[in-house]
């Protein structure tokens, strides 16, 4: 069956701009999860998606971040007035329910460069 | 303080042998899950194997079998028989189950090489 999607797979956007990035989970998965990996870096987790239940936001590193969720769906993650410092990959993740033995199936990617 | 941490930043095996790959963890939480992916160079994450902090017997799935010291809070992967495919980077991850976050705490990673 079909993966976890994500658009764009690239994304070059100028200092100061708002970049909207897209996450398509697995059908069927309540879960959502979205993480940013730096380059030679490990994953670090920003925001998780349960259902209908309130998000839980820890992992946003400031105002800047915001993700939204249509029900069990798509997500956008949107990253206003752009800084270099954001420049990554981020990462979405679906699993079927929120249990701790749930393993993440993740999608490939949006690489942003931010000059 | 670091929850998940991979001391070996890079790893040499030869084909054909075995190699272990450290992580250890640190959580007050009773309840969670050690997880271990495998990212190739083409950026893709792949789950390779699951431990519940719960679970009497080591994981194992294929050539990859998980080496729990609860006591040590150490989550070490074995790799049986290495192949050139498995040249990558691992990452152990930890997700706490009774904080309800849902989040996997991710190590640095460990790059690993396969020879020949």
């Amino acid at each position: 069956g079909a993966g976890v999607s994500q658009s764009p797979s690239n994304k070059v956007t100028e200092k100061g701009k708002d970049v909207e990035l897209r996450c398509d989970p697995i059908s069927g998965h309540t879960a959502l999860y979205w993480y940013r990996q730096r380059l030679g870096q490990g994953l670090e987790f920003l925001i998780y998606f349960q259902g209908n239940s309130a998000p839980d936001k820890s992992g946003l590193p400031s105002d800047r971040f915001s993700a939204e969720r249509t029900g069990e769906s798509v997500s956008t993650l949107t990253i206003q007035r752009t800084q270099q410092e954001d420049s990554a990959v981020y990462l979405c993740a679906s699993s079927l329910g929120g249990g701790v033995s749930y393993e993440q199936y993740f999608g490939p990617g949006t690489r942003l460069t931010v000059t | 303080a670091q929850k998940i941490t991979q001391t070996q930043p890079g790893m040499f095996v030869q084909e054909k042998e075995a190699v272990t790959l450290d992580c250890t963890y640190d959580t007050s939480d009773p309840s969670y899950g050690l997880f271990w992916y495998k990212q190739p160079s083409s950026g893709e994450m792949i789950f390779l194997i699951y431990q519940g902090s719960y679970d009497q017997q080591n994981a194992t799935e294929g050539r990859y079998s998980l080496n729990f010291q609860k006591a040590r809070k150490s989550a070490n992967l074995v790799i049986s028989a290495s192949q050139l495919g498995d040249s990558a980077m691992y990452f152990c991850a930890m997700r706490e189950g009774t904080s309800n976050t849902g989040k996997l705490i991710f190590g640095q990673g460990t790059t690993l090489q396969v020879k020949p």
